[in-house]
């Protein structure tokens, strides 16, 4: 099993461009989520999702988009970056055991996003 | 808002204990602990939930506090490999393992 992967691992774009961020996982999770982590603060939510269809907001969404349209996939869009959005993102999932949700997350090894 | 976490940095030798500290403001249901290396992923420990529950390695040794709202993760007779930024993710509001609010970490460095 490969676990969670996200692609790409390194990216630089300009202020005002796009893109699309992908996370993958072959572990058959039903939750998936988008943190954010910035030097000196820490994880920080920026979406999830409880299921395939289903998405919701974190902490810091805005300026963010997110999709599942398959329960293994996970994307994050930046329709128009900017530089406060550089940062290092990280995919995770986790299980759902008997209705609770109390379960590990598992990492994949994050993006490295620089807008200029 | 935010769990704080104490100390912020801590530096040991091999075989010396620290214990880390995350407290809240706010009622928890359950903390989460997380290792993370340079340059690498998050990694789990250990979750504590209200009542007593917990679930992670037999290794790790954490406790709970639900009145006081902090929990505190015990590391003994410390080892090289356990270097690395230990993040407490806080949920206040009973939905488990997915709206976790982390605290900012505590990096802990062992030497020889």
């Amino acid at each position: 099993n490969a676990g969670v992967t996200q692609t790409p691992k390194f990216r630089v774009l300009k202020t005002g461009q796009s893109m699309t961020l992908l996370c993958a996982q072959d572990m058959n999770h039903e939750y998936m989520y988008w943190y954010r982590q910035d030097p000196g603060m820490g994880l920080r939510l920026i979406h999830y999702s409880v299921g395939e269809g289903t998405t919701a907001k974190g902490e810091v969404p805005d300026g963010y988009n997110v999709s599942r349209l398959k329960k293994q996939n996970f994307l994050l869009g930046l329709e128009s970056a900017a530089p406060s959005q550089t940062s290092v993102y990280f995919c995770a999932s986790s299980y759902r055991t008997s209705g609770t949700s109390y379960n590990e997350q598992f990492f994949g090894p994050g993006t490295r996003l620089t807008v200029l | 808002q935010q769990p704080v976490q104490s100390p912020q940095a801590v530096i040991l030798r091999e075989g010396e204990d620290a214990v880390i500290n995350c407290s809240s403001s706010k009622a928890l249901y359950s903390v989460h602990w997380y290792r993370q290396k340079h340059g690498e992923a998050p990694v789990f420990l250990m979750i504590l939930l209200k009542g007593g529950e917990q679930k992670g390695h037999e290794k790790i040794s954490a406790s709970f506090n639900e009145k006081k709202q902090q929990s505190s993760l015990y590391l003994t007779a410390s080892q090289l490999s356990y270097s690395g930024t230990y993040f407490c993710g806080t949920d206040r509001s009973g939905a488990g393992s997915y709206q976790l609010t982390f605290g900012k970490g505590t990096k802990l460095s062992v030497i020889p």
